[in-house]
């Protein structure tokens, strides 16, 4: 079976432009989760989808905003972009609330 | 608010020799505890999980961890380390009624010396 898996892979941004960032759960996962890993730190929780609905969010500014679709996959979208953005942003699923599987990430450039 | 410290941020050992990376986490509700491994510009790969049956959990590539209620810990062990498991290990806990939200630590990077 597939695993969870994010696109684009890379991706290099300006100041003040907006990303969108994608992801596909594994095949019968219900649950999306989205997390930032800054370099040299551990992810930090940003949103969590359940059936199409917003189940949970981190300590994010507005500029931060995603939605699920009826497929279950899911897109992250981030306005406004600042230097600080630049990470590594991990979307994580899983069935309903039990063991999240990762993906292996889009990483983040902003210049 | 629940919150996980990995003692260590690099931690070297010799091929062959014990890993034990350390954990303690925070927790209002009984935790699910989870370790994850990171390889260098890869995502998280999950090793193994607590959530509640026995205290000692078995993982995959031979690692294991121990749930310590007494201690709020959950330390993660290997007895014999192998070049391949360099890399970033993450603990981290999670609340289920609250959603399975994971919080991680800053991570520990493992070093394994020939």
């Amino acid at each position: 079976d597939a695993g969870v898996t994010q696109s684009p892979t890379h991706l290099i941004k300006t100041r003040g432009q907006h990303v969108t960032l994608r992801c596909s759960p594994i095949s019968g996962h219900k649950s999306v989760s989205w997390y930032q890993q800054v370099l040299g730190q551990g992810p930090q929780f940003i949103f969590q989808y359940y059936e199409k609905e917003e189940r949970g969010r981190g300590n994010f500014p507005d500029r931060f905003s995603a939605r699920q679709f009826p497929n279950y996959s899911s897109e992250l979208n981030v306005n406004a972009l600042l230097l600080g953005d630049s990470a590594l942003y991990l979307c994580a699923s899983s069935y309903g609330q039990e063991t999240q599987y990762f993906g292996p990430g889009t990483r983040l450039l902003v210049l | 608010a629940q919150s996980v410290t990995q003692l260590g941020s690099h931690v070297s050992v010799s091929e062959g020799a014990l890993v034990l990376l350390r954990c303690n986490y925070s927790s209002s509700v009984p935790p699910y505890l989870f370790w994850y491994v990171q390889y260098p510009n890869q995502g998280l790969q999950l090793l193994l999980k607590y959530t509640s049956a026995a205290t000692l959990v078995k993982g995959i590539n031979d690692f294991e961890a121990e749930f310590k209620k007494s201690e709020t810990s959950f330390h993660l062990t290997k007895p014999s380390a192998h070049m391949s498991d360099a890399a970033e290990y993450f603990c981290a806990v999670s609340e289920m009624e609250y959603g399975n939200k994971l919080v991680f630590g800053a991570g520990t990077i493992l070093r394994v010396k020939s």
